[in-house]
């Protein structure tokens, strides 16, 4: 079965750093480019970002809301993908979900998303 | 970049078709065939309904389908069924590199 599994949310306060991960399994991870996705509660969908495959050179892209704070990353080895949050704001509060991004920038496979709230 | 956008709210009934638009710019929607659509209901994680403007994956209905012109696209749900009910959202990769979503449309089956 493919499947994306999130993990890593939870409390943080304004200011601290935290680390999700994303756990792939039922398909080839190394062939595909990873993507985050967040949505506030009761809000809309906001991307995060993503990371290329290696065989596009394995190099990222990040929304300006997030570009020198968050970074993703990624372990073919594990079948992870990483969101590295640092410095997080109030406004970061969301459900973050970890997906597959095809060659034409569609995502198609989802996980079931982590909460993330930063809170003092 | 700013968000695309897409009507707050749509309705219809049973049997009727809707169409929800996405209008951007000539740097996103108008200027790739990269364009999806996604369909969230509450509590859950969304789902690709539409790629590459018009494409439908395995396994979606043939009631939706896509298309666009210059910088607006459409999703179009035909045959509408109580199922359909649920938010909408789409999005376009951007000459930034970047992707961007529609803020969503709150479709109600009436």
């Amino acid at each position: 079965e493919v499947q994306l599994v999130e993990s890593g949310g939870g409390l943080v306060q304004p200011g601290r750093s935290l680390r999700l991960s994303c756990t792939a399994s039922g398909f080839t991870f190394g062939d595909y480019a990873m993507s985050w996705v967040r949505q506030a509660p009761g809000k809309g969908l906001e991307w995060v970002g993503f990371i290329r495959s290696k065989a596009y050179g394995g190099t990222t892209e990040y929304a300006a809301s997030v570009k020198g704070r968050f970074t993703i990353s990624r372990d073919d080895s594990k079948s992870i993908a990483y969101l590295q949050m640092n410095s997080l704001k109030t406004e970061d509060t969301a459900v973050y979900y970890c997906l597959t991004m095809t060659t034409t920038f569609a995502f198609d496979i989802w996980g079931q998303g982590t909460m993330v709230t930063v809170s003092s | 970049q700013s968000a695309l956008t897409q009507p707050a709210s749509v309705s219809g009934s049973p049997g009727q078709s809707i169409t929800i638009s996405c209008t951007g710019t000539s740097s996103d929607v108008g200027g790739y065939n990269y364009v999806s659509w996604y369909q969230q209901h509450p509590g859950k994680a969304p789902k690709l309904m539409i790629y590459e403007v018009s494409n439908r994956p395995s396994g979606v209905s043939n009631r939706f389908s896509g298309s666009k012109s210059g910088n607006t696209a459409s999703l179009t749900i035909s045959g509408l069924q109580a199922e359909d009910e649920a938010d909408y959202y789409c999005s376009s990769y951007t000459s930034s590199s970047a992707v961007v979503f529609g803020g969503g449309t709150k479709l109600t089956v009436l």
